[in-house]
């Protein structure tokens, strides 16, 4: 059974700093593409940062670009996503993903709240 | 940046009618496009991908279709479980693949 388990959501104040977790399992880590996507408090999806499968190719929404970092340890089967300087507007429920565009599998979320 | 733009934004259909939602995307994006399934407090699910090809596991009373800027998820008879949000997406576009604002299906 594929299963994504987030982990890493927190209250930080703006300008803090958070590394999400993603742990994957049930299917081969190495194979896929990953993505995170955002939801923030009663608003729709938001697509934020996607990884090929080796790891060597980054996408990132503009918004995020230069502060969020999406990696991943494929001998551990885990996805990140580091984000820097955080501000009021990140806040959101992240979900890490299966999948480079559309994506077959998601985790349940971890909440991201950046205020003061 | 491809604005995917739903509607309606509310559709009320009673239980086992037919429910028709529609996605219309700014520039073409060719077959390229997915739609999910998110209830309350739920991650979204895949449904559909490539414009009209079912996830596995996802009931054939789901069906998409379309291509270019116009997309259609139908689902043939509501069942008590099929009222959520329903979410397209353009995979066709980076970045970013943007997502439709949603469709609430409610029960009438």
């Amino acid at each position: 059974e594929v299963q994504l388990v987030e982990s890493g959501g927190a209250l930080v104040q703006p300008g803090g700093s958070l590394r999400l977790s993603c742990v994957a399992s049930g299917f081969t880590f190495s194979d896929y593409s990953m993505s995170w996507v955002r939801q923030a408090p009663g608003k729709g999806l938001e697509w934020v940062a996607n990884i090929n499968e080796v790891g060597s190719q980054e996408y990132y929404l503009d918004s995020v670009k230069g502060r969020f970092t999406v990696s991943r340890d494929s001998a551990k089967n885990i996805l990140y996503l580091q984000m820097n300087s955080l501000r009021a507007g990140d806040t959101a429920v992240y979900y890490c993903a299966r999948g480079r565009s559309w994506t077959d599998y998601w985790g349940q979320g971890t909440l991201v709240t950046v205020s003061s | 940046e491809v604005v995917m733009t739903q509607s309606p934004a509310t559709l009320s259909v009673s239980p086992g009618e037919r429910a028709t939602l529609s996605c219309r995307a700014s520039q073409s994006v060719r077959s390229d496009v997915a739609w999910y399934q998110q209830k309350p407090g739920q991650a979204p699910r895949l449904l559909i991908h490539d414009a009209s090809t079912r996830a596995t596991g996802i009931p054939a009373r789901f069906s998409g279709s379309g291509s270019g800027t116009e997309f259609t998820l139908t689902i043939s008879s509501l069942q008590s479980e099929d009222f959520a949000v329903y979410y397209c997406q353009q995979c066709d576009s980076w970045p970013p693949y943007t997502f439709g604002q949603g469709t609430k299906l409610e029960i009438k």
